[in-house]
């Protein structure tokens, strides 16, 4: 277990609809990340997040937005789904920001879009 | 821009032998290069890391290579066992991410050990 929980493990909904992923980091992280998995594109860094700042961006969607809470969860918000949005999204968490740091996945959250 | 070669896709290899997954990157002044292990219905788990300062680092029946001017570092697990079975990531943290841990990761290998 690394400490690291994304709710829920599973979330079926239709095209056009609007979802939001939550994650808790590890006690202690202030590093969030998010990262989309789909068997065409692999491990895709989508975001990350420090202590409630935007650190950095990948090919995050417009149509995709993320925060961070003074709580240090994290929530991604994915409207106006299409059917290719459907992938495991991932929430990894870290306690430093830097050379080295050493990512803490959770399980994931399964998103079918019908 | 961004990106690491993983080689093999796939890789199935008889209990007790060898296996060597190898990875190319893009980026030269990169520096820290991680790999991960993900397990059926799990997230990736970090297995070994190694940084540019050094060539080799081993953990048990795990080591990782790196050749800093060929731009490719290698993961090598020794006596294999079933529970080695996974697919496994390379990894990178790109130039200029000093204040962003972001991580760019290859497509994945899936190893197979056969009883």
């Amino acid at each position: 277990d690394s400490g690291v929980t994304q709710t829920p493990k599973h979330l079926i909904t239709a095209t056009g609809q609007r979802v939001t992923l939550r994650c808790s980091p590890r006690s202690g992280d202030l590093s969030v990340y998010w990262y989309q998995q789909s068997l065409d594109q692999g491990l895709q860094f989508l975001i990350h997040y420090y202590n409630g700042e935007e650190r950095a961006k990948g090919n995050i969607l417009e149509r995709f937005s993320a925060q961070q809470f003074p709580d240090l969860h994290s929530e991604l918000n994915l409207s106006s789904l299409e059917l290719g949005d459907s992938a495991l999204y991932f929430c990894a968490s870290s306690n430093m920001v830097g050379l080295g740091e050493k990512l803490f996945f959770g399980s994931g959250t399964q998103l079918s879009v019908l | 821009g961004e990106n690491v070669e993983q080689h093999p896709s796939t890789l199935s290899v008889q209990e007790g032998d060898s296996a060597v997954i190898k990875c190319t990157y893009s980026d030269s002044a990169s520096n820290y290069f991680p790999w991960y292990k993900q397990e059926l219905g799990k997230g990736p788990q970090l297995i070994i890391d190694i940084r540019s300062n050094v060539g080799e680092k081993k953990d048990q029946r795990i080591a990782v290579t790196l050749n800093k001017t060929a731009k490719h570092f290698s993961l090598h697990i020794t006596e294999t066992q079933p529970e080695d079975s996974a697919v496994y990531f390379c990894a990178f943290k790109p130039e200029g991410s000093s204040n962003t841990g972001k991580l760019i990761f290859g497509q994945g290998t899936t190893l197979q050990v056969k009883p």
